[in-house]
């Protein structure tokens, strides 16, 4: 199947810095891409729709100046979390469409992020 | 409302033996798709098996089996003789709005965690 790469997948920063997690898919075109955010023993939340050379859609409470994401080729996404705080810890995840027609979502790895 | 809901935080299997999570789902669309992952603690999603809300046969795939009632509204992901390395969190997602299209999602459950034993 499709494969999507993310990096890196764990990064420790100290608060107030800003981090960039980036998302490529590594044989396949991807026009769209998703950030999601899975706090632990949780569910995976999205976070924003990543659609390359426009800019992306936001979910409902979801900071846009805080996770920017930049989608500048088809098939490199890049979330930027901004003035990183404790609370930004989380696991983040992305995934881009397949081709096939079931609209499969094929995942990154995940990057794990912790702010001290 | 929860439009994914996965009623058991966790369940319990012998190895070898048939195990059935449960996922219901509530949508207004004709048209949509439901996903099965599986997250092992390495936290990478692994997917599955698809149905289509417009298929009708039950997905199958290897040892995966989707019990789809659609009057129900019902998707359970059934395994078949498990193995310990099935261990992990599976999580049931729903694609609402045809494949095609340019805008959907993916909204998922809160998981079940499932462990084998020996």
């Amino acid at each position: 199947g499709a494969v999507v790469s993310q990096h890196p997948s764990w990064v420790i920063c100290k608060s107030g810095t800003s981090v960039k997690i980036e998302c490529r898919s590594l044989d396949f075109q991807a026009t769209t891409m998703f950030w999601y955010r899975q706090f632990p023993k949780q569910s995976l939340m999205l976070m924003a729709t990543s659609n390359e050379g426009s800019k992306a859609t936001y979910e409902q409470g979801v900071e846009k100046d805080k996770f920017l994401i930049n989608h500048a080729s088809l098939t490199l996404s890049t979330l930027t979390v901004t003035s990183a705080h404790p609370e930004d810890s989380s696991f983040y995840i992305c995934s881009a469409r397949g081709g096939s027609g079931s609209g499969e979502l094929f995942f990154g790895e995940g990057s794990r992020l912790t702010v001290l | 409302a929860q439009k994914i809901t996965q009623t058991q935080p966790g369940m319990f299997v012998q190895e070898k033996e048939a195990v059935t999570l449960d996922c219901t789902y509530d949508t207004s669309d004709q048209s949509y798709g439901l996903f099965w992952y599986k997250q092992p603690s390495s936290g990478e999603m692994i997917f599955l098996i698809y149905q289509g809300s417009y298929d009708e046969q039950n997905a199958t795939e290897g040892r995966y089996s989707l019990n789809f009632q659609k009057a129900r509204k019902s998707a359970n992901l059934v395994i078949s003789a498990s193995q310990l390395g099935d261990s992990a969190m599976y999580f049931c997602a729903m694609r609402e709005g045809w494949s095609g299209g340019s805008n959907y999602k993916l909204t998922f459950g809160k998981g079940t965690l499932l462990t084998v034993n020996p």
